[in-house]
């Protein structure tokens, strides 16, 4: 079983939607981070979070420690916020901490 | 403006050869990576260097190799042991380093395809 997994692995919204991506984690972390992957396969960090809420314009972020469980959040979905949205989680490794992956939410949204 | 590079945007490979992939960085940050990412599953750590002149392994680092001469510049080879390299490169760079947590900044990265 993979310690970070995404839900949904894609989804299609129309235009306007409020849209929830969800990513749930099996390991104690100390950090978790959203990124947007365009189509082209450059990656952007959204939000780095350890706790409570964290809001960047129509972008919400929000982690349950407890529940190990963390979702993005888009309001008024707009056909450029398609993307892959990735969700990764700060773990204690060997060598400090490290950032472990899941596979990714593929979002399109409608015109 | 600053920003990570990646060279080539796509590269092929003949069986047996060794290539090399570009990243550069005048972000003026200490920690540099090299991520490998396959259709449906996450990206996964090869190499990283938090100073120059040092780097270790990540976690699929075998077929692999990389150099840290200078603070701009951390090129990846993908050795002919590599026996599977066709995937989608990525290079990140961050302030400080894997013992901190603090945002990685990537590049666009390399395709890598084998003939």
């Amino acid at each position: 079983k993979n310690e970070v997994e995404q839900s949904p692995q894609n989804l299609t919204a129309q235009e306007g939607e409020f849209i929830t991506i969800n990513c749930s984690y099996s390991v104690g972390i100390s950090a978790l981070h959203w990124l947007q992957q365009h189509p082209g396969g450059g990656i952007v960090s959204l939000f780095m979070l350890s706790s409570g809420k964290k809001k960047h314009g129509r972008l919400i972020a929000t982690i349950n420690i407890q529940e190990k469980h963390s979702s993005l959040h888009i309001t008024a979905s707009h056909p450029r916020d398609s993307a892959v949205y990735i969700c990764a989680v700060s773990k204690k490794a060997e060598y400090g901490n490290k950032l472990v992956f899941g596979a990714g939410t593929i979002l399109r949204v409608k015109s | 403006d600053g920003g990570i590079t990646q060279s080539p945007k796509y590269l092929f490979r003949k069986e047996g050869q060794n290539v090399t992939l570009s990243c550069e960085q005048n972000l003026n940050h200490d920690a540099m990576y090299w991520y490998r990412q396959d259709p449906g599953q996450g990206l996964r750590l090869i190499y990283y260097s938090q100073i120059v002149n040092d780097f270790q392994k990540g976690d699929i680092a075998e077929g692999y190799s990389v150099s840290r001469e200078k603070k701009e510049s951390f090129p990846l080879t993908v050795t002919s042991a590599q026996k599977n390299p066709t995937a989608f490169y990525l290079c990140a760079s961050s302030i400080e380093g894997i013992g901190h947590q603090e945002t990685q900044y990537f590049g666009p990265g390399t395709r890598l395809l084998v003939l």
